[in-house]
C-alpha cells in the first residue's frame, strides 16, 4: 500500500507570503492529486498531474516523478486560501482512479 | 450539471438503527466513489464502481456496511446496525475514467453520520 506523507501538517502564514506544501509517497503511481477542502467541508479538485508543472491563477503544482515527491504553491497567499489541502496518488497499473491521501495540511493565512 | 448530489446532507440516528445514503453522480461518469473522513484517520476509500460495477470493496469496514449501484445515475451506501464508531462525513465521488486511466474526481458535499 503507498504510504503519503504531507508536510507541515499545520501552516499559518500572513496575507502575501509564498506558501509551500510538501507530498511524498511510497510507491510508483499513474497520477498524483492536490485537492482543497474548505472549512465548510467541500472538496475541490485543484490539480491532478503525472509529471512536470501546472500552473492555476496563483497555485502551482510540481511532481518530481523519480524522487516521489510533489510541491503545492501558492504565491501572494490571500485569507481565502484558508483551507485543507490534501495530497492523494492513485497507484500505477491501475486505471480505475482509485486514490490513497495524505493526512492533510491545515493552511491558515491572516490578513 | 449540478454536479455530485447526495442526500441527506446530516443523519443522526441512534445505535442499532438503519442508516442509507445516497448518491447521484454526474451524468455521464462511469465511476463513483464512496469515501469516509473522519479527524483520525482523515479521507479512506470505501468502495468504488466503474460502469456499476463494484471494483474494489477493501476499504469497506465490516459487513455492516454495504454499497449498491442499481444504475449509472444512483448509488446506495447502507449501515446496518449503525454505531457510534460509524459517525463521520460520507463523500461521494464520480469520475470520467478512460483509457488513459487517471481522471479528476468531483465530490460531493458529503453527508454527515452521527450516531448516538
Amino acid at each position: 500500500k503507498n504510504e503519503v506523507e504531507q508536510s507541515p501538517q499545520n501552516l499559518t502564514a500572513q496575507e502575501g507570503e509564498f506558501i509551500t506544501i510538501n507530498c511524498s509517497y511510497s510507491v510508483g503511481i499513474s497520477a498524483l492529486h492536490w485537492l482543497q477542502q474548505h472549512p465548510g467541508g467541500g472538496i475541490v479538485s485543484l490539480f491532478m498531474l503525472s509529471s512536470g508543472k501546472k500552473k492555476h491563477g496563483r497555485l502551482i503544482a510540481t511532481i518530481n516523478i523519480q524522487e516521489k515527491h510533489s510541491s503545492l504553491h501558492i504565491t501572494a497567499s490571500h485569507p481565502r486560501d484558508s483551507a485543507v489541502y490534501i495530497c492523494a496518488v492513485e497507484e500505477g497499473g491501475t486505471s480505475y482512479g482509485k486514490l490513497t491521501f495524505g493526512q492533510g495540511t491545515i493552511l491558515t493565512v491572516h490578513p | 450539471d449540478a454536479g455530485v448530489i447526495q442526500s441527506p446532507r446530516h443523519e443522526v440516528t441512534e445505535m442499532g438503527q438503519e442508516v442509507t445514503l445516497r448518491c447521484k453522480p454526474i451524468s455521464g461518469h462511469n465511476s463513483l466513489f464512496w469515501y469516509r473522513q473522519t479527524m483520525m484517520r482523515g479521507l479512506e476509500l470505501l468502495i468504488y464502481f466503474n460502469n456499476n460495477v463494484p471494483i474494489d470493496d477493501s476499504g469497506m469496514p465490516e459487513d455492516r456496511f454495504s454499497a449498491k449501484m442499481p444504475n449509472a445515475s444512483f448509488s446506495t451506501l447502507k449501515i446496518q446496525p449503525s454505531e457510534p464508531r460509524d459517525s463521520a462525513v460520507y463523500f461521494c465521488a464520480s469520475s470520467l475514467i478512460g483509457t488513459g486511466g487517471y481522471n479528476e474526481q468531483f465530490f460531493g458535499p458529503g453527508t454527515r453520520l452521527t450516531v448516538l
